[in-house]
Order: structure tokens, then C-alpha cells, then sequence
């Protein structure tokens, strides 16, 4: 099985749904991450949480918000889904530092369509 | 603040060619470096790092990049490319030490395109 896996794996939906993407974890990673990316821009980050009661804003979190369920459980929420928000979105983890150098594993992604 | 620049956004080669795939990085911290590989419609995979000690850092597939901590550089390459090596490249970097909060920042990719 996945290390990191992400839910669902494509979704097209319209413009002001309410949209959950999910992602969970069996790495035992404390640090868990949501990045979206674009064709030419990269991955930014939107958000991410060093353990379940800290959670930070990246470079791009307008539009977006984030619930930390458990350690192993990071999602990621539209309020009203707009068509800029078309893209492919990822979750990652890592280890905290030392030990991790802040390598991060990446789940597969999740393709969204926003009409 | 750390950042990352990927100076060509496509390079095409053939097979058996020789590649570098080109990244610099801005610092004024200790940093960790990283190659991650995207094949298409996947996730991204990491290809190699560098930690510390030795400057030059190998990949099981053939690929090696070294770190230039005065020229702030971390180019990937490989001396002899395979059609299976069409992917898209990110260089990423991380500040450590005290005060870093270790958050990875990636550059733009650059997209190996091997020809037959």
C-alpha cells in the first residue's frame, strides 16, 4: 500500500461548490503539507502542519482552508470553488529535523476542475 | 528567504546524449538541497540530495548533481540520457539551523524531453 494517499484522484466540480480533498498518511510523520501545482509555476505551498495543533499558512492560502484530524489525516478545503483553483493539488510529509532534513514524500495528487 | 531558479523550463535531448539540467538557489543560511522527478501523470519522486559531506550526489538511475556552495549551484546530470528519463525535474531547497523552519522551496521544474 501507499505511504501517502490522497482522495479522490480527480474530481471535476463547478464554480461556489464546497470541495474536501483529503489526504492520509501511514509514514508516521508529525509534518504534513498541501501544495498546488500549475504547468510553468512550480508547486507552491498552501498550507502546513508541523503536529495536529499547528497549522500554517504557505505562500497561496486565500480561497483555501485546511483540518488536521489526526496525525496521519491532513485535509484540504475550497469554501466556493472558483476556476483559478483548477489545478493539481498535492499532499506531502516528512520527518521533523534532525532526522528528517525535511525530505518530503509526496501522495499522487488529486486533478481538480473547477467549471 | 530561500528561493530557487531552474534556468531552462524545457530541454530537449536525444537518447544517449549527455544532460544538465541547471539550478541555482539563494540562501544566507545552511541549506539542504534536492532533485525531485515528476514521470508523467505521477507524483513526484525524489531523485537525490545533498545532506552534507561529499559535494557530488548520485541517483541509482545513473543521474549525479553536485553542490557548488560558491556559485550557489546544484546542477543535475547525466552522461548518457534513456527515452525513459522524459520527465518534468524540480530542484528544491531547505534552510536548516536555528530560527529555519525547514520548509522546501521548489523552483519551476524543467521538462526532459529524450528524442529517439
Amino acid at each position: 500500500d501507499a505511504d501517502v494517499t490522497q482522495t479522490p484522484r480527480n474530481r471535476i466540480t463547478k464554480t461556489g461548490k464546497r470541495i474536501m480533498l483529503e489526504c492520509s498518511q501511514t509514514k508516521g510523520h508529525d509534518r504534513m503539507y498541501w501544495y498546488r501545482q500549475d504547468p510553468g509555476l512550480g508547486l507552491r505551498l498552501i498550507y502546513y502542519s508541523f503536529d495536529v495543533k499547528d497549522i500554517n499558512k504557505g505562500e497561496i492560502s486565500d480561497g483555501y482552508s485546511v483540518s488536521r484530524q489526526a496525525q496521519a489525516k491532513f485535509s484540504l478545503s475550497l469554501e466556493s470553488a472558483i476556476p483559478n483553483q483548477t489545478a493539481l493539488y498535492f499532499c506531502a510529509t516528512s520527518d521533523p529535523p534532525p532526522s528528517g532534513h525535511n525530505e518530503q514524500f509526496f501522495g499522487p495528487g488529486t486533478r481538480l476542475t473547477v467549471l | 528567504a530561500q528561493s530557487v531558479t531552474q534556468l531552462d523550463s524545457q530541454v530537449p535531448v536525444f537518447e544517449e546524449a549527455p544532460v544538465e539540467l541547471r539550478c541555482n538557489y539563494s540562501s544566507s543560511v545552511s541549506v539542504y538541497l534536492f532533485w525531485y522527478v515528476q514521470y508523467p501523470n505521477q507524483g513526484l519522486q525524489l531523485l537525490l540530495k545533498y545532506l552534507s559531506g561529499s559535494t557530488l550526489v548520485e541517483s541509482i538511475n545513473g543521474f549525479e548533481a553536485e553542490f557548488n556552495k560558491s556559485q550557489t549551484s546544484f546542477h543535475l546530470r547525466k552522461p548518457s540520457v534513456h527515452i525513459s528519463d522524459t520527465a518534468e525535474y524540480f530542484c528544491a531547497v531547505s534552510e536548516y539551523g536555528r530560527g529555519s523552519n525547514y520548509k522546501l522551496t521548489f523552483g519551476k521544474g524543467t521538462l526532459l524531453t529524450v528524442n529517439p
